[in-house]
């Protein structure tokens, strides 16, 4: 079954302390991205991958880091966050090849920092 | 910069009701376009995707159309039940496969 997995799903932190949101999934897309999402923003594209080892940044990059080292994995790294951060966050996959097949996302994961 | 809006922002409407709902793009380069449902703090639901050569797609009692070159889809949802309930959001994937989305429709389906 194609799947896109996030963890953890829930996260309450503290300003400052890092963590880092992992991603994963088994299509063997070239494409990853992740979101964020806000009441009366919608998502918002954070950073995105076309590949392993390229990364590159979406449309709201601070504050977070992003790394592909292996073509299913695109964890999201927040090395100090802040309570602006506090989203709902999702990971995506794209065939990016293809205009025929639809994109797939996590499930979610609900940060709070506190 | 590609820009999606989605009109109404929310919308009530009783059982049964034929409804639409309508999402506009400014840029028409697009690979495709795709619905989602998203129920309260949850994940997104895939409805349909319409490639950038199709003019419509249906799954039960969903039909999204698209007119590419005017920069517009909709998405109507045929006799209206309570468990269509829900946030919609259409979002459309252009270059380098950025999805953009749309900050979607609210709709209630009372009984």
């Amino acid at each position: 079954e194609a799947q896109v997995t996030q963890n953890p799903r829930y996260l309450i932190t503290v300003t400052g302390k890092k963590l880092t949101v992992t991603c994963s999934q088994n299509m063997n897309h070239e494409y990853m991205s992740w979101y964020r999402q806000d009441p009366g923003l919608g998502l918002r594209q954070i950073y995105y991958s076309m590949n392993v080892e390229v990364t590159d940044k979406g449309d709201v990059p601070e504050g977070y880091k992003v790394s592909r080292k292996e073509k299913r994995n695109f964890p999201l790294i927040l090395e100090s966050p802040s309570p602006n951060q506090t989203s709902l966050y999702f990971c995506a996959s794209i065939d990016p090849g293809r205009s025929n097949t639809e994109a797939f996302f996590g499930q979610g994961t609900r940060l709070t920092v506190v | 910069k590609q820009e999606v809006t989605q009109i109404p922002a929310a919308l009530s409407v009783p059982e049964g009701e034929n409804l639409v709902l309508n999402c506009s793009f400014t840029d028409s380069a697009i690979y495709n376009l795709q619905w989602f449902r998203q129920d309260p703090g949850k994940g997104l639901t895939s409805l349909l995707l319409i490639q950038s050569s199709q003019r419509e797609q249906t799954s039960g009692r969903l039909n999204a159309s698209l007119d590419k070159s005017s920069g517009r889809s909709t998405l109507y949802i045929a006799a209206s039940q309570p468990g269509d309930s829900a946030t919609y959001l259409c979002a459309v994937k252009g270059t380098a496969s950025k999805l953009t989305f749309g900050t979607g429709t609210r709709l209630q389906v009372t009984l």
